[in-house]
Parts: structure tokens; sequence; C-alpha cells
């Protein structure tokens, strides 16, 4: 069980809109800053979202995210057919006993 | 290019230890803090340890506390894990990463 709950998938049609949301706690998401990744099933994720709502160069400004308090949302409006794959949160949870990098369990998103 | 690769994966028995390595190129290594990161076979990702640039902080998770212990030499920019007592459910993907960097990862296999 993840210590980040994502939902388990997500679809959209070409162009429409889907959000993908991502919910955690204090000492996680609401205390720290949240990273969104993508992943095309067989290849390493790839960084889209940094610092909850800043992209990397190179990423499509399509994709937008979101935080406030303990949950966070991944935004893809203008969906298209390459943007099918999963998608994890990520962000640093302070335990007890020293940082630990805390994941979703991952959203599959299916273009219709 | 901004690239780290992995490498020294394989199959190993229950019990047995493996090394992986991870080369990083492109970019200043030493001032990164950096990670191996797992993912089981059709799981999620899983955080495994982390160290700090200057080696510093290093930190584990629970399931390889004790077992796993990482390393870095800024020198020749590379990163490494040392798996001992190797079990059936460390079989995965494992990724050498900053938050930003991903590497294609190298399969681990524990099996008889």
């Amino acid at each position: 069980q993840s210590v980040l709950t994502q939902p388990p998938s997500a679809s959209g049609t070409p162009g429409q809109r889907v959000t993908i949301s991502c919910s955690g706690s204090n000492s996680n998401i609401g205390g720290n800053t949240v990273t969104w990744y993508q992943q095309i099933p067989g290849t390493a994720p790839k960084l889209l979202i940094y610092n909850n709502d800043d992209r990397p160069s190179g990423v499509p400004d399509r994709f937008s995210g979101s935080k406030s308090g303990t949950s966070a949302s991944l935004a893809i409006s203008g969906l298209q057919s390459d943007d099918e794959a999963v998608y994890y949160c990520a962000a640093w949870d302070d335990g007890l006993n020293g940082p630990v990098w805390v994941f979703g369990g991952g959203t599959k998103l299916t273009v219709l | 290019e901004v690239q780290v690769v992995e490498s020294g994966g394989g199959l190993v028995k229950p019990g047995g230890s493996l090394r992986l390595s991870c080369a990083a190129s492109g970019f200043a290594f030493s001032t990164y803090n950096m990670n191996w990161v797992r993912q089981a076979p059709g799981k999620g990702l899983e955080w495994v340890s982390s160290v700090s640039g200057g080696s510093g902080y290093i930190y584990y998770a629970d399931s390889v506390k004790g077992r796993f212990t990482i390393s870095r030499d800024n020198a020749k920019n590379s990163l490494y894990l040392q798996m001992n007592s190797l079990r059936a459910d460390d079989t995965a993907v494992y990724y050498c990463a900053s938050e930003s960097i991903w590497g294609q990862g190298t399969l681990v296999t524990v099996s008889s």
C-alpha cells in the first residue's frame, strides 16, 4: 500500500482535459513539494512537474500541477494518444528515522 | 548530455549479493543528492536509499535496512548499491535517480 494515494486509472478522449489526484498527509505533501512523473511501459520515469507546479524545459504546457494542503493534482489538457502512460506523484516524507521518498501507486491513463 | 547509466544487475540466488553501479555524466554530480528506486515487475515505484552530495547523509527504506549499502565516489561520478542477503521480493528494476534525472534501470532477479 502506497503512502500517497492515487486513483488506479483515468481515461479521456483526444482533446479532453483530465485530472489525476494525489492524496497524502502533513508529513509529506503537506510540508514538502510534489513531483510528478510519466512512465511509458518499458521505459524509465520521466520528470513532468517539480516544485508542485513547475515544468522542466521540453514538457508541454498542456501538463500542469497544483497543490493544496495535503493533496496535489496533475492536469493534462488537449489529451493526445501519446499521453497514454502511468503517472506517479512523489514527495519527501519527514519520517521519524529520517526522510523517506514516497510515491503514489500510479495512475494508468488511457486515451480512448 | 545529462545522463545516468546503471549496470551490475543480473540473476542471483536467494541469500546472495550483488553490487549495482551508476555512472553519471553531463551534470555536477557531486552537488546532487542521489537515490536508488526500484520497481518490481508490474508494480509501482519504491524508494530504496538516498545519499547526499557529500555522503554526509544516508537513508534507507525499512525493507532494505541492514542488507543494502549505498555509497558514491564523486571523483568517479559514480553511485553504488551493495545488496546483500538478497530475497525474492528484492526482484525489480533498480533505477539510479536524482529527482530530475533517471537512468534506464538495471534488472535484478533473485531466484533459485
